[in-house]
């Protein structure tokens, strides 16, 4: 399969504990962005990387979430200190360039 | 608040019939309007996209309808199926932006 990955589909954590998700792009997409959906409702845009560049942040991206892309190929998205408030499906987006974006299949995340 | 508004929230249809979902959105720097597919439990899929420079765009029994002086536009799935029943987004995007605004989705049903 050739399409976004992500990593793990499912998460269940503790209030208050850290938690780390993995996204692999299509190979060769330079530009990555992370989305979070609620029960309901649409996606709304986290953060975009361009390459190894963060280079867009929303300002739903609390201090509490940090995302990388160290070599600008897979990238990790961090939650510190969960709140039941975070518990949502978060979507990882790659494209070439452009607008076309594809998504991978989600983490869903509940903090209890 | 909510960039672009979608309607109607859930819609039953039966199979064979024609599915229209609508969107609408203020800011007029848009232009880029893709629609996405969303089954329980995934990602979305990117459908079918549009810019404001046609008015229709058609791709097997898909078809998006834009309007631009009304800041419209729609989706029209002909020959509906008992396998469309998904989630539709609407989404919207500026030239040289990096993130979509989504809208809150159409439950479409399909009824043999």
């Amino acid at each position: 399969d050739t399409g976004v990955s992500q990593d793990p589909r499912h998460k269940i954590t503790k209030r208050g504990q850290n938690v780390t998700f993995r996204c692999d792009p299509i190979s060769e997409h330079n530009r990555l962005y992370w989305y979070r959906q609620t029960l309901g409702q649409g996606p709304e845009f986290l953060t975009y990387f361009q390459n190894e560049a963060q280079l867009e942040k929303s300002r739903l991206l609390s201090d509490r979430f940090s995302a990388e892309r160290p070599k600008g190929s897979f990238s990790t998205l961090e939650i510190q200190r969960t709140e039941q408030g975070d518990s949502a499906m978060y979507l990882c987006a790659s494209s070439v360039q452009g607008d076309e974006q594809y998504f991978g299949p989600g983490t869903r995340l509940t903090v209890t | 608040q909510q960039q672009v508004k979608q309607s109607p929230q859930s819609l039953i249809v039966q199979k064979g019939g024609i599915s229209i979902i609508n969107c609408a959105y203020e800011n007029t720097a848009f232009d880029y309007f893709p629609w996405y597919q969303q089954f329980p439990g995934k990602g979305p899929a990117l459908l079918i996209a549009i810019r404001p420079d046609v008015s229709e765009k058609k791709e097997g029994r898909f078809t998006i309808s834009f309007n631009k002086s009304a800041k419209q536009f729609s989706l029209h799935i002909m020959d509906s199926q008992p396998g469309d029943s998904a989630t539709y987004f609407c989404a919207a995007s500026r030239e040289g932006a990096n993130n979509l605004f989504f809208g809150t989705g159409t439950r479409l049903t399909v009824i043999p």
